[in-house]
């Protein structure tokens, strides 16, 4: 059983463009998790999603982020217009359907750089 | 708010001391705390996961403790050796909650 899967691990961006950063999670979970760490910073919480649901996105910025996790396919995580303080790591974590209950799984990271 | 707290923010030590790295929150209503390692540039690695009911958990030379009531937690590593060097990363969730709160982490380096 794979785990969670991010790609790409390392991704470049020069200010202005758009970052779309993908999150395949772990056989069987249906729930989605997406963290920043900022440079020197802890993990932050993001946004948490079920299939075609948006459960809460009480920690992503207002303006220029958004996520979504389709009925099929990955997780995605879109920055639009980027700036230099969206370089960061993102991780996305999932685990099993039951709110609360089960374990959150975390992937590898998407290394965000912003030139 | 919740707020998880770590303390050392840095620590190096000889090979083979035992040591203890800290942690603490502020809410002490949490569901689980757990600890991760992150080695540099790489993700997070699940070491512990305390559920509030308990005590304390145990993986080999790593044993980490929970106190609810005073809210913190402690991550003992015995005989510790140069691989154990990386940044340590206490979490907890609240009651049946989704988010993870995160402390900054203590960046552990073992001396050969």
């Amino acid at each position: 059983n794979a785990g969670v899967m991010q790609n790409p691990r390392h991704l470049v961006r020069r200010r202005g463009q758009e970052a779309r950063l993908r999150c395949s999670p772990m056989k069987g979970h249906s729930h989605v998790y997406w963290y920043r760490q900022l440079p020197e910073e802890g993990l932050k919480f993001m946004v948490y999603l079920q299939k075609e649901n948006i459960i809460d996105e009480s920690g992503m910025p207002k303006e220029r982020f958004s996520a979504e996790f389709p009925k099929e396919g990955p997780s995605i995580l879109r920055i639009q217009q980027v700036v230099r303080g969206d370089s960061a790591a993102y991780f996305c974590a999932s685990s099993l359907p039951g709110q609360g209950i089960y374990e959150q799984y975390f992937g590898p990271g998407t290394r965000l750089t912003v030139t | 708010k919740q707020e998880v707290t770590q303390i050392p923010a840095a620590l190096s030590v000889p090979e083979g001391e035992n040591l203890v790295l800290n942690c603490s929150f502020t809410d002490s209503a949490i569901y689980n705390l757990q600890w991760f390692r992150q080695d540099p540039g790489k993700g997070l690695t699940s070491l512990l996961l305390i559920q509030s009911s308990q005590r304390e958990q145990t993986s080999g030379r790593l044993n980490a403790s929970l106190d609810k009531s005073s809210g913190r937690s402690t991550l003992y590593i015995a005989a510790s050796q140069p691989g154990d060097s990386a940044t340590y990363l206490c979490a907890v969730r609240a009651d049946r909650d989704d988010k993870i709160i995160f402390g900054k982490g203590t960046r552990l380096h073992i001396l050969p």
